[in-house]
C-alpha cells in the first residue's frame, strides 16, 4: 500500500493569513493526488484534484501543487470558513489511501 | 440536484447484521464508481472498497476483504454496505462517495451514516 504523510498534523494561524500543508507519498504517484477539506459534524468535500486543479466552486484562495512523491495545499488569505481538517488522497494504485489529515485551528 | 442520499444512523448490538444504503440521483448512476470510506471517532478517513453499479465490479481494500460486502442495485440506483457480524469496532460513521470518470478523486460525498455498534 501506498503511505501518504501529512504534516503538520495539527497548526493555528489567524484570518488573514497563508498556510501551508504538505504531503508525501512511500512512493511516486505522478500527480494522482485530491485535497479534500473536512468541517466538524460534516462530510470531506473535494477542492484539488490531479495535484493542482480546482474543484468547481472553490475559492482560489485555494492551491495545489506538486509530482511524484511531494505535494502542498496551500490557503492564502485565511477565512473564517477555512478553520477545518485537509486530508490528501493518493489515486494512483488501489487500494486508495488517505494522509493522516491536518487540522487548521484559529489563533 | 446531483446528490448522494444515505440512510439513516443505526444502533445495533455485537453479532447483529446490517446493511445500510447510498441513493445516487441527478446522474447517470451506472456510470460512476461509488466507494466506501469509514471514519472512525475522533479519527481519520479509510478507504473501504469500491463498485461500479454498471456490472458490479467490486474491489475491496485488504483491510476490509472478507468484513464487509459492497453490493448495488442498479434499478434504484443505491449501493449498499453490509456486516454479517457487527463488533463495537465497527462503529464509525460511513461515507459513500462518487468517484469522477476521469481523474478518479471522489467529486460527490454522501452525508454519511453513523453506525453504532454497543451491547
Amino acid at each position: 500500500d501506498i503511505q501518504m504523510t501529512q504534516s503538520p498534523s495539527s497548526l493555528s494561524a489567524s484570518v488573514g493569513d497563508r498556510v501551508t500543508i504538505t504531503c508525501r507519498a512511500s512512493q511516486g504517484i505522478s500527480r494522482w493526488l485530491a485535497w479534500y477539506q473536512q468541517k466538524p459534524e460534516k462530510a470531506p468535500e473535494s477542492l484539488i484534484y490531479a495535484a493542482s486543479s480546482l474543484q468547481s466552486g472553490v475559492p482560489s484562495r485555494f492551491s495545489g501543487s506538486g509530482s511524484g512523491t511531494d505535494f502542498t495545499l496551500t490557503i492564502s488569505n485565511l477565512q473564517p470558513e477555512d478553520f477545518a481538517t485537509y486530508y490528501c488522497q493518493q489515486y494512483s494504485n488501489d487500494p486508495i489511501t488517505f494522509g493522516q489529515g491536518t487540522r487548521l485551528e484559529i489563533k | 440536484e446531483v446528490q448522494l442520499v444515505q440512510s439513516g444512523a443505526e444502533v445495533k448490538k455485537p453479532g447483529e447484521s446490517l446493511k445500510i444504503s447510498c441513493k445516487g440521483s441527478g446522474y447517470t448512476f451506472t456510470s460512476y464508481w461509488i466507494g466506501w470510506v469509514r471514519q472512525m471517532p475522533g479519527k481519520g478517513l479509510e478507504w473501504m472498497g469500491i463498485i461500479y453499479p454498471g456490472d458490479s465490479d467490486t474491489r475491496y481494500s485488504p483491510s476490509f476483504q472478507g468484513q464487509v460486502t459492497i453490493s448495488a442495485d442498479r434499478s434504484i440506483s443505491t449501493a449498499f454496505l453490509q456486516w454479517s457480524s457487527l463488533k463495537a469496532s465497527d462503529t464509525a460513521i460511513y461515507y459513500c462517495a462518487r468517484r469522477h470518470t476521469g481523474y478518479q478523486y471522489f467529486d460527490l460525498w454522501g452525508r454519511g451514516t453513523l453506525v453504532t455498534v454497543s451491547s
